[in-house]
């Protein structure tokens, strides 16, 4: 149980593009989810809440016109990285609570942006 | 600021060994500790830590907490090159959120 899907799991795109990660809970409701980014070797950095049904909330720094969050259903959020640039690529990881503190992870999506 | 600290960052050691994991922690609004093991992609949960001085234990793994002092150890027994990957540990920033603080990670090496 507690399953979290990524979905792509690794994009190559262009500067100026924009793309899309979904994460999925696929055996849980998941009210809440999470998106983080990581660095290499550094840890995890929390990005923004998606609550379904709601806006999201952006860690302080982290530029909501940038990193659009939609969260359309209990199982679904989505993250759209527009215009993106050089300095987004990264490792997007996700994760969706079952209720309570702890969070499963999605896979991660690896984005290069060229 | 709350903040997680783990050490050591890295950890380079020998199939058979055993390892112990610290993570020491300032949070306010303490309610938990949670253990995470991360290998190629996306961390994997291990334990939950919320009382003193209980002991969670899952195979060659165990982990306990200690409120007083503010920290958890995370003990690996009989270690394989399997067990190689980054282990995280995380706090719930306060009583209403579920928003976790991570700690840097120890990079643990298990070398045949």
């Amino acid at each position: 149980g507690a399953v979290v899907s990524q979905h792509p799991s690794r994009v190559i795109c262009k500067s100026g593009t924009s793309v899309k990660i979904e994460c999925r809970s696929l055996d849980f409701q998941a009210t809440t989810m999470f998106w983080y980014r990581q660095f290499p070797k550094k840890s995890l950095m929390l990005m923004a809440t998606s609550n379904e049904g709601s806006k999201a909330t952006y860690e302080q720094g982290v530029e909501k016109d940038k990193f659009l969050i939609n969260h359309a259903s209990l199982t679904l959020s989505t993250l759209t990285v527009t215009s993106a640039h050089p300095e987004d690529s990264s490792f997007y990881i996700c994760s969706a609570g079952a209720g309570g503190e702890t969070q499963y992870f999605g896979p991660g999506t690896r984005l290069l942006v060229l | 600021e709350d903040k997680v600290v783990q050490s050591p960052l890295s950890l380079v050691v020998h199939e058979g060994d055993t390892v112990t994991l610290n993570c020491s922690y300032e949070v306010t609004n303490f309610r938990s500790l949670l253990w995470y093991k991360q290998e190629k992609k996306a961390p994997t949960f291990l334990f939950m830590l919320t009382s003193s001085g209980i002991e969670k234990k899952s195979g060659r793994l165990s982990s306990i907490l200690d409120k007083k002092e503010l920290f958890s150890i995370l003990n690996i027994t009989a270690t394989q090159t399997g067990d190689s990957a980054i282990y995280l540990c995380a706090a719930p920033r306060d009583y209403n959120t579920d928003k976790l603080i991570f700690g840097t990670g120890t990079r643990l090496q298990v070398f045949p």
